[in-house]
């Protein structure tokens, strides 16, 4: 079974729908993420969250708002979808440096990815 | 602000041919830098992770340097394969915890 888990994996809605992303991981991490990527771009950081209480903008957070419901659940929403936020958007996971590694910032794991079209 | 760049956007290569890839950053105040394969409508798979204090990393055919000072990592793919067809991204995690992503590279091994 996949580590990180994204659902839906293709979804198609119209303009002004209020959509729901879903991303599970069984890692046991403590940081998850959301992305965003557009064709010819790289991927642009959306919301993290480095634990359950814990929820932070990055870099084009307009127009998403998201929600950690557990360790392991980290959800998108889109309150009104506009047709700029087609795009293929990804979920990743990263544990926590120990005190021990000052410095040291471990890798991030991704989800398969949600391709969602807006119309 | 960092910026990550990428090149070339796109190579091809004849299979066998040993190849590199090229990543450049802006700022050299970075955590560590990671390097990426994302297949066609897939997700990402991470390749190899280089910490700050790290000069290269190495798993099997791959092969990954950063220079801090000069902004520049280079991913070395040896004897190359078909199946390495794919998009290579490298990322570098700034100050801030966050990763900032270049464009990628695709890349095409010819049989």
């Amino acid at each position: 079974d996949a580590d990180v888990t994204q659902t839906p994996r293709n979804r198609i809605t119209k303009t002004g729908k209020r959509i729901m992303l879903e991303c599970s991981q069984t890692k046991g991490h403590d940081r998850m993420y959301w992305y965003r990527q557009d064709p010819g771009l790289g991927l642009r950081l959306i919301y993290y969250s480095f634990d359950v209480k814990d929820i932070n903008k990055g870099e084009i957070s307009d127009g998403y708002s998201v929600s950690r419901q557990a360790q392991a659940k980290f959800s998108l929403s889109l309150e009104s979808a506009i047709p700029n936020q087609t795009a293929l958007y990804f979920c990743a996971t990263s544990d926590t440096a120990g005190p021990s590694e000052p410095g040291v910032y471990n890798e991030q794991f991704f989800g398969p990815g949600t391709r969602l079209t807006v119309l | 602000k960092q910026e990550v760049t990428q090149i070339p956007a796109a190579l091809s290569v004849p299979e066998g041919e040993n190849l590199v890839l090229n990543c450049s950053f802006t700022d050299s105040a970075i955590y560590n830098l990671q390097w990426f394969r994302q297949d066609p409508g897939k997700g990402l798979t991470s390749l190899l992770l280089i910490q700050s204090s790290q000069r290269e990393q190495t798993s099997g055919r791959l092969n990954a340097s950063l220079d801090k000072s000069s902004g520049r990592s280079t991913l070395y793919i040896a004897a190359s394969q078909p199946g390495d067809s794919a998009t290579y991204l490298c990322a570098v995690r700034d100050s801030s915890y966050k990763l900032i992503f270049g464009s990628g590279t695709r890349l095409l091994v010819r049989p």
